[in-house]
C-alpha cells in the first residue's frame, strides 16, 4: 500500500474553505484514494473516495491532478463541528484485495470561532 | 439501521486478566476488522475475519491475542495476560465486502485501560 504524508496540523476558522492536501508519490496504477474524519472518543467515518479529477459528495470534495501524485480534500465553510483528525489512505481497489487500510498520523484540523 | 456495535465501550483490567472485546458488524456485512490507537497514535491494523475464517492477522501481536468470528454471534477479540502496554483504544470496522470500494464503517471503539 503507497506510503502517504499529509501535514501534522491545521487551524481554520469558522465559515473558511479548508485545503487538505495529501501526498502519494508512489502511487500505484490501481490505487484509489479515499479519506476518513474521526472525532474524539469515536471511530473514523468515511468522508470520499476517487481515483482521478474531481469528486463531490455533499460532505466533501476531492481534487487529483492528472500526476496522481497528490489529492486534496476540500472542506467547504467549515463549523466548529468539523475538528477532527483527517486521514488520507491509498490502496488497490482490484480483486483479491482485502480492503485493509493502514492508516497514518492523519491531519489534526481545528476550527476556531 | 444499527451500525458496527461494540461493547463494553469501556474496560479496566488489572495486569494478568483477560480482555474480551465484541464487535457486532453492521446488518448484511460479513467482512470484519480490528484496529488498535495508542494514545496520540493513528490506528494500527490488527486482523481481518470473515464468518470463521482469519483473512490476515499480520498485525496480530504473535502472543496473547486471538480473534474469533463464529457463524453465530459478534466478533471476539481476546487478549490474556494483559499488560500496561495493552491500555489503548481498540476499533471494529466492518463492510459488505473486503473490497476498497466498500468502505469500512468503523464502531466507537472499546477502551481498555490496564491497571
Amino acid at each position: 500500500l503507497a506510503k502517504t504524508t499529509q501535514p501534522i496540523s491545521m487551524d481554520s476558522y469558522e465559515g473558511q474553505e479548508v485545503n487538505i492536501t495529501c501526498s502519494h508519490n508512489n502511487i500505484a496504477t490501481n490505487d484509489y484514494i479515499t479519506w476518513y474524519q474521526q472525532f474524539p472518543s469515536q471511530g473514523p467515518r468515511f468522508i470520499i473516495q476517487g481515483y482521478k479529477t474531481k469528486v463531490t459528495n455533499e460532505v466533501a470534495s476531492l481534487f487529483i491532478p492528472a500526476d496522481r501524485k497528490s489529492s486534496t480534500l476540500s472542506l467547504p465553510r467549515v463549523s466548529l463541528s468539523d475538528t477532527a483528525v483527517y486521514y488520507c489512505l491509498v490502496g488497490d481497489r482490484g480483486s483479491g484485495n482485502t480492503g485493509k487500510l493502514i492508516f497514518g498520523q492523519g491531519t489534526t484540523l481545528q476550527v476556531k470561532p | 439501521n444499527a451500525g458496527v456495535m461494540q461493547n463494553p465501550r469501556h474496560l479496566v483490567r488489572r495486569r494478568g486478566q483477560e480482555a474480551r472485546l465484541r464487535c457486532s458488524p453492521m446488518k448484511g456485512h460479513s467482512h470484519v476488522y480490528w484496529y488498535r490507537q495508542l494514545p496520540e497514535e493513528g490506528l494500527k491494523f490488527m486482523v481481518y475475519l470473515q464468518k470463521e475464517n482469519i483473512i490476515d492477522e499480520s498485525g496480530m501481536p504473535k502472543e496473547r491475542f486471538s480473534a474469533e468470528f463464529p457463524k453465530e454471534g459478534p466478533s471476539i477479540l481476546r487478549i490474556q495476560q494483559v499488560v500496561r502496554g495493552d491500555s489503548a483504544a481498540y476499533f471494529c470496522a466492518s463492510s459488505p465486502a473486503g473490497t476498497w470500494d466498500s468502505p469500512l464503517h468503523f464502531g466507537n471503539g472499546t477502551r481498555l485501560t490496564v491497571t
